[in-house]
């Protein structure tokens, strides 16, 4: 079975502080993880993915198979950030599961 | 380029009643296809997902169904609706090929059985 954590369901920072956005994952082979985004109003979309080792919007996320785990960070929040994120993992046979979601509110 | 329609945007339904949620996508072909249901709380479930025509996995027992009678036709389905089907639905697409590809999402159906 594959399954997404994400523990917090909100996360409130004010603007300029560092973010960080948990997510850990379940999963017997070799996972494909992704962050995916909803500002409001918007579609859900991809923001980044593990196998790119990208950075968008200043955001980085690293796979620590150890630790099974795909924390989602950003050294200097901005207001434009809040939104909606979810971490996504995709298994075997083309399955994508999504973890609950966290919330993230940038205070100004 | 490809798009991901879906529709209604909103559909308001008496408990008992049937259900039909459609889904299709242009400009691409043999594409993953998903159904889930985003509900605050508990995040984004998968509800049901196809790799080909005809090909449905089912992640959530319970009583909606989906088919694809097309290549990039979806549709979700219920013979009698439940209050607690009530929700957000989404549908998305994804390519096969190479790794790391992504989802594509639809702009959703707000759902209210009553």
């Amino acid at each position: 079975a594959q399954r997404v954590t994400q523990p917090e369901k909100l996360l409130s920072v004010f603007k300029g502080a560092p973010v960080e956005l948990k997510c850990n994952y379940s999963y017997s082979g070799s996972p494909e993880l992704f962050w995916y985004v909803q500002y409001s109003r918007q579609r859900l979309q991809l923001l980044l993915r593990h196998i790119s080792r990208e950075s968008i919007k200043g955001f980085t996320a690293d796979l620590n198979k150890g630790e099974t785990s795909f924390h989602l960070k950003k050294p200097f929040a901005q207001e434009e950030d809040s939104a909606m994120y979810y971490c996504a993992l995709k298994g075997g046979y083309q399955k994508v599961t999504f973890g609950t979601g966290t919330k993230l509110q940038v205070i100004p | 380029s490809q798009t991901i329609h879906q529709w209604p945007a909103t559909l308001v339904q008496p408990v008992g009643s049937p259900l039909s949620l459609e889904c299709t996508v242009e400009g691409t072909s043999n594409p993953n296809l998903y159904w889930y249901r985003q509900a605050a709380g508990r995040g984004l479930q998968l509800l049901f997902y196809s790799v080909g025509i005809g090909q449905i996995s089912s992640e959530v027992p319970q009583n909606l169904s989906a088919s694809r009678p097309q290549d990039r036709q979806f549709i979700l389905s219920s013979k009698k609706l439940l209050l607690s089907d009530s929700g957000f639905y989404l549908c998305a697409w994804k390519s096969k090929q190479g790794l790391g590809e992504k989802l594509f999402f639809g702009s959703g159906t707000q759902l209210s059985v009553l």
